[in-house]
């Protein structure tokens, strides 16, 4: 059975860093592109980025590229999201997912909520 | 960036009637269109991809259709568990974006 587990969600204040895992289980992780998608309070949906089965690439949705970092340790099974800077408007539920090549996401995991506030 | 609009942003439907829930792209992204469900307290579902290729698993009884600019997703003979929120996604082109999401709720 495939499962994502994220951690590292919580309570931050503007300005400061964060970084998000994502464990997988139940497939082999180094054969697959994962993704990150964030949903806010209003249920928008918004992708946040992916990567490439072996690291060795990734896409980032433009207005988060120059804060958002995504990257894997597939020895780990793990997906990683370092955010830096964040703002309130980073307040969301994170999501990380198994993606088809980068094209759609067959697997989620349950979310790890990140609230930005003072 | 292609914008994907969802409507209607709410629906009421009861269990046995049908229900289309449309998605319009700002531009042509040819057939690369997928659905996904919302439930409370389950993962996120991918029912359908490149606008009519239902994934492993999801029933008959939901269909999609569309292409260039308009698709449409359908759910035919509703079951009490498809109830819940639905979005589109584009997968045609970076960055990938997401309709604002159907709210399907019990009548």
């Amino acid at each position: 059975e495939v499962q994502l587990v994220e951690s590292g969600g919580g309570l931050v204040k503007p300005g400061a860093s964060l970084k998000l895992s994502c464990v997988a289980s139940g497939f082999t992780f180094s054969d697959y592109w994962m993704s990150w998608v964030r949903q806010t309070p209003g249920k928008t949906m918004e992708w946040i980025g992916d990567i490439k089965y072996d690291g060795s690439y990734t896409n980032y949705a433009p207005s988060l590229k120059n804060r958002f970092t995504i990257s894997r340790d597939n020895a780990k099974s793990t997906l990683y999201l370092q955010m830096s800077n964040v703002r309130s408007e980073d307040t969301a539920t994170y999501y990380c997912t198994r993606s088809y090549y980068g094209y759609t996401f067959d697997y989620w995991g349950q979310g790890v909520m990140v609230t930005v506030s003072s | 960036d292609v914008q994907m609009t969802q409507s209607p942003s709410n629906l009421a439907a009861s269990p046995g009637e049908s229900v289309s829930i449309n998605c319009k792209a700002s531009k042509s992204i040819s057939k690369y269109l997928a659905w996904y469900q919302q439930k409370p307290g389950k993962a996120n579902k991918l029912l359908i991809y490149s606008g009519s290729t239902l994934q492993s698993g999801t029933p008959s009884r939901f269909s999609g259709s569309g292409s260039g600019t308009d698709f449409t997703l359908t759910i035919r003979n509703l079951e009490p568990e498809d109830f819940g929120l639905y979005y589109c996604q584009q997968h045609n082109e970076y960055p990938r974006t997401f309709g604002g999401g159907t709210k399907l709720e019990l009548k």
